[in-house]
């Protein structure tokens, strides 16, 4: 079945800098747009960045814009969110979610991993 | 961007009511480019209605939406026990994309 599985959550120091991975299986990978969301404790959903399917384009929340950087390995079927500068406003849970052929929604989704920023 | 307003935060409902949630956007959505989520604490979201009212694939049909412009509303025919959860919207219309803050549906 579809499953989408983040990792590499955890305690960071303001300023510093995290990994998040996403292991993709049960669906044509190569096929799909990716995208990053996050929930910050007691907050609504926000979208964080989504890569094409050829990596070709990228495009970032003006939040994270210049800080975090998306990225994938079709070959891995997997997908990354590489985190610098962060700030205690980043601390959320982040998914990992597929954008569906039909528009820009989402009908793939991970459980999540969370990134706590704090000294 | 569109800032989508849900309302109420918090519906509470017995297993077998009708709940209707509301969603309601700050600039016309263009296409009717709407979505709502289904979210269970621990668990991942699920997308339920795209296109402000198209089912997405193994949806139970007491799921339904409606709406255009700036207000759209989801219906919820009769709760099930399972259905108890938050539920988001997310506009799709318009860069960024943008999501409500939740409705909280809990048992009565």
């Amino acid at each position: 079945q579809v499953q989408l599985v983040e990792s590499g959550g955890g305690l960071v120091k303001p300023g510093g800098s995290l990994r998040l991975s996403c292991a993709a299986s049960g669906f044509t990978f190569s096929d799909y747009y990716m995208s990053w969301i996050r929930q910050a404790p007691g907050k609504g959903l926000e979208w964080v960045s989504y890569i094409d399917s050829s990596s070709s384009f990228t495009n970032y929340a003006d939040s994270v814009k210049g800080r975090f950087t998306i990225s994938r390995d079709s070959a891995k079927n997997s997908l990354y969110l590489h985190m610098n500068s962060l700030r205690p406003e980043d601390t959320a849970i982040y998914y990992c979610a597929g954008i569906s052929p039909s528009g820009w929604f989402f009908d793939l989704w991970g459980r999540g991993t969370l990134v706590t920023v704090s000294s | 961007e569109i800032v989508l307003t849900q309302s109420p935060g918090t519906l509470s409902l017995s297993p077998g009511e009708r709940a209707t949630l509301s969603c309601r956007a700050s600039q016309i959505v263009k296409y009717t480019y709407l979505a709502w989520y289904q979210h269970k604490p621990g668990q991942a979201p699920r997308l339920l209605i795209y296109g402000a009212s198209s089912r997405a694939t193994g949806i139970p049909d007491r799921f339904s939406g409606s709406g255009s412009g700036t207000d759209f509303t989801l219906t919820i025919s009769r709760l099930e026990p399972e259905d108890f959860a938050v539920y988001y919207c997310q506009q799709y219309g318009s860069s960024p994309w943008t999501f409500g803050q939740g409705t909280k549906v809990d048992i009565k």
